[in-house]
């Protein structure tokens, strides 16, 4: 499975944008970038995934260089809801799983 | 978005007793869905895929007879801890893709936190 390297942690301030980046050097043609996100004690939820091409969804939007190694996730607006651990999956070929790293986890500070 | 749910959202078990945990696609049909478990302050990590008719399909060293899982119907698959210990104590949730979206992002449960006591 192709992997992805995202920083730890990161700290933000409310109302600020956010950018989380992700590494992902070793993707292949087939790949889509998936982010999803986990707040405390609750399951993942989707938030993003793109191709080739930005994507703006009413969650965030999400920036991919052109050669495909590395995006970046951006909250435009971040609230205290948004602190979680962000995690940014390639997903794509035969199989649907999803294979989680370690993620990055956003504090926001008020 | 769609709706996966879980039951129980917690269960407190002794050692040596099995738990059953339900994980319900309340508005898709699921021909997929998928178990994992978390530690405190890790990741998730995924045990197996469960399909519906059919065996599931788990990962590397995750141990089979320990972790029963059914898929019996396109809403329903269940994931029987057998003979819990205090290591099995983790948080496990369940995920599932609607097959009808082309690309395929999955819907989790709430999880549910099991402790061995």
């Amino acid at each position: 499975d192709a992997k992805t390297t995202q920083p730890n942690s990161m700290e933000s301030n409310e109302e600020e944008p956010v950018h989380l980046p992700c590494n992902h050097s070793t993707i292949s043609g087939t790949d889509y970038i998936h982010w999803y996100r986990q707040l405390p004690s609750q399951g993942p939820e989707y938030v993003i995934h793109g191709l080739t091409s930005n994507v703006n969804n009413r969650m965030a939007s999400l920036a991919i260089a052109e050669d495909r190694k590395s995006s970046t996730l951006i909250l435009h607006r971040a609230t205290l809801r948004d602190a979680a651990v962000y995690y940014c999956i390639l997903f794509g070929g035969a199989t649907n799983k999803l294979i989680f790293g370690t993620g990055t986890l956003l504090a926001v500070q008020p | 978005g769609a709706v996966v749910s879980q039951h129980p959202s917690w269960v407190i078990c002794k050692s040596g007793t099995s738990v059953k945990i339900e994980c319900r696609s309340l508005d898709f049909q699921a021909t997929t869905m998928f178990w994992y478990r978390q530690f405190p302050k890790q990741s998730l990590m995924l045990m197996a895929t469960s399909n519906e008719g059919s065996k599931a399909t788990y990962e590397q060293g995750v141990e089979k007879d320990k972790f029963l899982i059914n898929h019996a119907s396109l809403t329903l698959s269940t994931l029987t801890v057998t003979s819990a210990h205090p290591e099995d104590s983790s948080f496990y949730i369940c995920s599932a893709t609607d097959p009808y979206r082309v690309f395929r992002e999955q819907y989790f449960g709430p999880g549910t936190r099991l402790t061995v006591t």
